[in-house]
């Protein structure tokens, strides 16, 4: 059964632009969540799709936005790029909320 | 406060050696996991754990939902242990993951 699979692993953007980062989940797997992790402010939860919908929202700022496919398939999207959205950007798959969360490789995002 | 703390930040042992992590948390919960990243970022889940114990080849987690405390042992340690440990709950009331700031782990041959 393959992973979690995200693309791309390496990006780099500069400030201003915006990007797009992709994640496709284990099959079978409804439930897409994403994280933000960076040196200083570790993991943080950015949001979660189940079956399509947004079901929960962290706090940052609207510049960062997602949606979720009917394949279950996940994009995140941040806009307007500053150089403090450098980070590690990772999402998870699980069967339904709350369940084991299985994690991708991650894109890792720099803005200069 | 942290709603999620762990103990010790870093930590550095002989191979070999039995290795012991911390998690204390001040939220309710209905999950906590133990997660595993190596250099390079990508995040292995290890455990899940909701009560009681669990153990997988050489490693051991257990929670105490009373005292919300958690604790990931790895026995006969490896340098391909090193990694950073991190634990997180799932947090019942706001329905999220919450994170620990992570342990970081070095087994030295």
């Amino acid at each position: 059964k393959a992973g979690v699979t995200q693309t791309p692993r390496y990006l780099i953007k500069t400030r201003g632009q915006q990007v797009t980062l992709s994640c496709s989940p284990i099959s079978g797997h409804r439930s897409v969540s994403w994280y933000q992790q960076t040196p200083g402010q570790g993991l943080q939860f950015l949001f979660e799709y189940f079956s399509e919908t947004q079901r929960n929202k962290g706090n940052f700022p609207g510049r960062f936005s997602g949606r979720q496919f009917s394949n279950s398939r996940s994009e995140m999207n941040v806009s307007t790029l500053e150089l403090g959205d450098s980070a590690l950007y990772l999402c998870a798959s699980s069967v339904k909320l709350g369940t084991e969360a299985f994690f991708g490789q991650g894109t890792r995002l720099t803005v200069v | 406060k942290n709603e999620v703390e762990q103990s010790p930040q870093n930590l550095t042992a002989q191979e070999g050696e039995f290795i012991t992590i911390n998690c204390s948390y001040s939220v309710g919960i209905s999950a906590l996991h133990w997660l595993q990243q190596h250099p390079g970022g990508g995040i292995v889940s290890l455990f899940m754990l909701s009560s009681g114990k669990k153990k997988h080849g050489r490693l051991i987690a257990t929670i105490n939902i009373q005292e919300k405390h958690s604790s990931l042992h790895i026995t006969a340690s490896h340098p391909r242990d090193s990694a950073v440990y991190i634990c997180a709950v799932f947090n019942f009331g706001n329905e999220k993951l919450t994170f620990g700031t992570g342990t970081r782990l070095t087994i030295i041959p």
